[in-house]
């Protein structure tokens, strides 16, 4: 069965304290690992897509990484505007995106 | 319009009642997705177009739900005899091209059934 899991479910960091998310998949078909960020009320948002294992990809203070297996979501140096829900989800042949549970972060200042 | 649009923003219904609830995706977007996303869970899929025709409906939970995208742009999620457990936020996605390499998302048709 097709599976994303994320952990840890919710994580609370100092501001400036850096930190790793990780997004665990069983999948079958993998075309790409994709990471959101959901903030409340509102849908959520692109941040990056990885193909392949290996692969690296940087926005600001976030590194997203790919193995075989998992998935990191790297946050160097947050600041309280990053509060927020991180979702990952693989996509897979037959264009099915499956969703983890996504890990709730508040950087407190 | 800039991005995609659900109306309504929240939606209340006594049990046993119908909704429909809308997406406006982007213009020219191929692919449209439905998800139900439960408090503090991820979002699930429900059901997939690309233009007017309707590829996955896999995860439509039962035959009370239903969603059409008659002319390619536009879609209703129409829930039919609503129940408590349909409670939840809908989410609508769409996509520019069929490989839906990356989804945009709405913020969503919060619907409480009482």
């Amino acid at each position: 069965e097709d599976q994303v899991t994320q952990s840890p479910e919710a994580l609370r960091l100092q501001e400036g304290e850096s930190s790793s998310l990780n997004c665990s998949y069983t999948v079958s078909g993998l075309r790409g690992l994709f990471w959101y960020r959901q903030d409340p009320g509102k849908g959520p948002e692109f941040l990056f897509t990885l193909y392949s294992a290996g692969e690296e990809k940087e926005k600001e203070r976030l590194k997203a990484t790919l193995t075989k297996k998992e998935s990191f979501l790297h946050i160097t140096a947050p600041k309280p505007e990053d509060s927020a829900t991180y979702l990952c989800a693989a996509l897979v042949t037959g264009n099915q995106f499956y969703f983890g549970t996504g890990t709730s972060l508040t950087v407190i200042p | 319009g800039a991005g995609v649009s659900q109306s309504p923003r929240y939606k209340v219904a006594k049990r046993g009642q119908d909704v429909a609830l809308r997406c406006d995706p982007i213009s020219g977007h191929v692919s449209l997705f439905w998800y139900q996303q439960a408090l503090g869970q991820g979002p699930e899929f429900l059901t997939y177009f690309q233009n007017e025709a309707q590829l996955d409906k896999s995860g439509l939970p039962s035959d009370r739900f239903f969603a059409e995208r008659p002319e390619g742009s536009v879609s209703t999620l129409k829930i039919q005899r609503t129940q408590q457990e349909d409670s939840a936020v809908y989410l609508c996605a769409s996509s520019f091209t069929a490989a839906n390499e990356k989804l945009f998302f709405g913020s969503g048709t919060q619907l409480s059934v009482l």
